[in-house]
């Protein structure tokens, strides 16, 4: 399973858009990234998944480059209720029976 | 369509007992893990059930084990509790053989061992 590593905070204002980027260098050629979204107390909700170029849905935008070593989270004009814990986890789902969870990123909107 | 429900969702237990959680899986999905989150950790892979056998362990004693039932509900059962063992336990499904199925959590057990 691919190793994945993302910055462990980042603040942002509401009405601003933000990204999170997550590199996995190691990505085999059968794996797919998926982000998820936590609140305090509650679990992990799922939020987009690709595999390559660009994604989009109602909440999110994926952007994954050719070499697929990297993917990046696009949050538009976040807002208050967007503060959570964002994971990146790649894997071969689902394949992949264990989906490893990293420390994720600690995204804070301030007012 | 319903989602994963998980209960209960508070418990306190004593070092040494046992404690079942309990969880049903989202409406049309055949496959459930389990997941154990420390304060300000990410969640940790305790093992997987499909077709009511375990199909994958993380690295947890076999003081934990499960069960998993024809309509796709399961148990956690922990024996022997010590401290280190409070958290909140994540149950999630899936559909296996859906191709790049995601997890689909419920919102877990707080289980706290005094």
């Amino acid at each position: 399973l691919a190793k994945t590593t993302q910055p462990i905070s980042m603040d942002s204002y509401e009405g601003q858009e933000v990204n999170i980027t997550c590199s996995h260098n190691n990505i085999a050629t059968n794996d797919y990234i998926t982000w998820y979204q936590q609140f305090p107390s509650q679990g992990p909700r799922f939020i987009i998944q690709g595999y390559k170029t660009k994604v989009t849905n109602e909440v999110a935008s994926l952007f994954i480059p050719a070499d697929r070593k990297s993917s990046t989270l696009s949050l538009p004009r976040v807002s208050l209720s967007d503060t959570a814990v964002y994971y990146c986890l790649v894997g071969d789902f689902p394949g992949t029976y264990k989906y490893i969870f990293g420390t994720g990123t600690r995204l804070k909107v301030l007012a | 369509e319903t989602g994963v429900t998980q209960s209960p969702t508070h418990l306190i237990k004593t070092r040494g007992q046992q404690v079942t959680l309990r969880c049903s899986s989202q409406s049309g999905h055949n496959t459930v893990s389990w997941y154990q989150q420390a304060l300000g950790q990410g969640p940790q892979f305790i093992f997987q059930y499909y077709r009511e056998e375990e199909n994958g362990r993380g690295n947890f004693p076999p003081r934990f084990s499960g069960l998993q039932f024809p309509n796709y509900s399961s148990e956690l059962n922990v024996n022997a509790l010590e401290l280190d063992d409070s958290a909140l336990y994540l149950c999630a499904s899936s559909l296996r053989g859906a191709p790049n199925s995601p997890l689909h959590f419920g919102n877990g057990t707080r289980l706290t061992v005094t």
